[in-house]
């Protein structure tokens, strides 16, 4: 079974309207990381989170741990194109790797 | 750019070929990994070296042969590959190998075998 669920599978807004896709883990994490891609190329690195409750932004990216959940949330505000790709997110599960899920793939529509 | 380089960008190869992927970082990184990722599949760690030595082998067939001649390069050797290894093909870094390491990617190579 998979470790960690990516939901939803795929999304796709209007630009400038705001999105939420979320992260959940089976087991117990050490911390969670964001990153995101653009199709057939590398993950960039987003956010990185470690405490229950932690929340962090960069320009119009929220990413919040809800350490009770194991559940990790990226919070768009006002969507652009530069906005769509495949986001990924990876978990520590404290043993030297990091483990990812499938990706959701948001799609912006100008 | 992350700092990683990945060649070639793409590439096509037939079942009997040999080839080999090339990752380059000039981060000063100690640890560099092999992933592999497939289309509606998680990325898959393949390969993992800190200081030059291999330190995680995920059950990989041998048609893939890793090297890391020095820390800032790292090689995956293909020979005899199957068509369910068409995949994207990246590489990564880390400043040590451990938890609660930020990876940084290369661009990766788009392998396709026919």
């Amino acid at each position: 079974s998979q470790e960690l669920e990516q939901s939803p599978q795929s999304l796709i807004v209007q630009e400038g309207k705001n999105l939420t896709i979320n992260c959940t883990s089976s087991k117990t994490l050490y911390g969670l990381y964001w990153y995101k891609q653009k199709y057939g190329e590398g993950l960039i690195f987003l956010m990185m989170l470690q405490k229950g409750g932690e929340e962090k932004s960069h320009e119009k990216i929220t990413a919040k741990l809800d350490e009770k959940k194991q559940q990790s949330s990226l919070h768009i505000t006002a969507s652009q194109p530069s906005h769509a790709g495949i986001y990924l997110c990876g978990a520590d599960y404290g043993n030297n790797r990091l483990a990812f899920g499938k990706g959701n793939q948001v799609v912006v529509i100008p | 750019e992350t700092g990683v380089t990945q060649t070639p960008r793409h590439l096509v190869m037939g079942m009997t070929n040999k080839k080999s992927l090339k990752c380059e970082q000039h981060l000063g990184h100690n640890a560099m990994y092999w992933y592999k990722q497939s289309a509606k599949k998680p990325l898959e760690l393949m390969f993992v070296y800190s200081l030059e030595e291999r330190v995680e082998n995920n059950s990989v067939p041998s048609r893939f042969s890793p090297e890391c001649p020095n820390s800032s390069h790292l090689f995956l050797h293909l020979h005899t590959l199957q068509p369910e290894d068409s995949a994207l093909y990246l590489c990564a870094s880390s400043q040590e190998w451990g938890w609660q390491e930020k990876l940084f990617f290369g661009s990766g190579t788009q392998l396709s075998v026919l």
